[in-house]
């Protein structure tokens, strides 16, 4: 079954600290992205990639970087994470034509102390 | 500037009851609208979408109502069930990829 799959599922880190968050997805997409979630917020987009080796900023990409190293991956880097960043965390997948609505992970919970 | 907004932040209904979530928008070029529902703990699921070339669209007892003269929609959920209650989240998309969501209406049903 086609999926998006983000480890880990939670995360606790010192501020300052670098984080990695890690999505793969078997639905054969070619758009990825990430978005944050808090409370009272909606869902935000901060990076999202249409093709391997390529990102695109999204509407909140200051303090995250990310990468796409193949079609399946998609990661999420905090260089220096912050309290501000403490969130839930979403990966999702579509196939990037016909506006086709994206199919979302599970998320990750990271706590930054 | 939020380009979708929805309402009411929160809604009880009883069972069996109509549920009515309420999502406007301020893009006019806006021209695909999918529904998301999402349990606590998971993550958002698609449940239901709309292009702006149609005025309904239903699925079991689930349907969008939509008004492109007024930048509205709603979402009815009819005969609701305890197993609704979620938080369910408008989206809006121009068709270059990038969706913006509202904030989310938290929907309890009461049996």
């Amino acid at each position: 079954e086609a999926a998006v799959t983000q480890s880990p599922r939670s995360k606790v880190a010192v501020t300052g600290g670098k984080v990695t968050l890690s999505c793969h997805q078997t639905n054969n997409h070619d758009y990825m992205y990430w978005y944050r979630q808090d409370t009272g917020h909606g869902l935000r987009l901060i990076h999202y990639s249409y093709v391997a080796d390529s990102t695109e900023k999204g509407d909140i990409p200051d303090g995250y970087k990310a990468s796409r190293p193949s079609q399946e991956n998609f990661s999420l880097i905090l260089e220096l994470a912050s309290l501000s960043q403490t969130a839930v965390y979403f990966c999702a997948s579509s196939e990037g034509n016909n506006n086709q609505a994206p199919l979302f992970g599970e998320g990750t919970r990271l706590s930054v102390l | 500037q939020q380009q979708v907004r929805q309402s009411p932040q929160s809604l009880t209904v009883w069972e069996g009851e109509t549920a009515i979530l309420n999502c406007s928008y301020e893009d006019s070029t806006f021209n695909y609208f999918p529904w998301y529902q999402q349990f606590p703990g998971e993550g958002p699921a698609l449940l239901i979408s709309i292009r702006s070339v149609s005025d309904k669209k239903e699925d079991g007892r689930f349907t969008i109502f939509f008004n492109k003269r007024e930048k509205k929609l709603s979402l009815h959920i009819t005969d609701s069930q305890p197993g609704d209650s979620a938080t369910y989240f408008c989206a809006a998309s121009t068709g270059y990829q990038n969706f913006y969501f509202g904030k989310g209406t938290s929907l309890t049903v009461i049996p």
